[in-house]
């Protein structure tokens, strides 16, 4: 049982780039999360999703999109990245009923240039 | 407008004393909070959440005070060790407010320091 990984761990990326980063989960959780970390700027939520086929926006959903086409997957995708997307990108799952806490991925550090 | 907030972004503890980190919240629908732990270059972990319905949740050396009232929420390490060194987030749910409802909200975050 792995949890949550993440693919890539690092990347650098020219301005104007584009990347996809993935997320996996193996726990058959519903729900799906993609935060951003910045320094002294805590978690903020990018996008998330309720169910496969489904996504939703979150706090700082702009210049990226999502997909969620299998239920243990979740993309984030960067179409034309920006040194402001510069940051640690983590994914986390969820159970639907239950404990309400969310299982973070090990993250992924994005350099743009 | 932060909804979640941890005034202190440091801490700095001896080994065997207790530490506590504080979080204030300004949502009154949030009725769920959780404690997150966060080491360097490492996901978030779980540690500790308490309902609104209760006002205190232990689990071994962690306890989380709840004052609604207050809107205040608090997390005790007793003894403190030096593996408690970590970055520590408060993060608070609105159960029934629809999209609210799937999110946490996250605060910035209290860099704990446990000194031998």
């Amino acid at each position: 049982n792995a949890g949550v990984t993440q693919t890539p761990k690092f990347r650098v990326l020219k301005t104007g780039q584009s990347m996809t980063l993935l997320c996996a989960q193996d726990m058959n959780h519903e729900y799906m999360y993609w935060y951003r970390q910045d320094p002294g700027m805590g978690l903020r939520l990018i996008h998330y999703s309720v169910g496969e086929g489904t996504t939703a926006k979150g706090e700082v959903p702009d210049g990226y999109n999502v997909s969620r086409l299998k239920k243990q997957n979740f993309l984030l995708g960067l179409e034309s990245a920006a040194p402001s997307q510069t940051s640690v990108y983590f994914c986390a799952s969820r159970r639907t009923s239950g404990r309400n806490e969310q299982y973070f991925g090990p993250g992924t550090r994005l350099t743009v240039t | 407008d932060q909804q979640v907030k941890q005034n202190s972004p440091s801490l700095s503890v001896q080994e065997g004393r207790i530490s506590i980190l504080n979080c204030d919240y300004t949502n009154s629908m949030f009725d769920y909070f959780l404690w997150y732990k966060k080491y360097p270059a490492e996901g978030p972990t779980f540690l500790i959440s308490i309902s609104s319905i209760k006002d205190k949740n232990e689990d071994g050396r962690f306890t989380v005070f709840l004052n609604k009232s207050a809107k205040h929420l608090s997390l005790h390490i007793v003894p403190s060790q030096p593996g408690d060194s970590a970055v520590y987030f408060c993060a608070a749910r609105a159960t029934y407010s629809g999209a609210g409802s799937y999110q946490l909200t996250f605060g910035k975050g209290t860099k704990l320091s446990v000194i031998p």
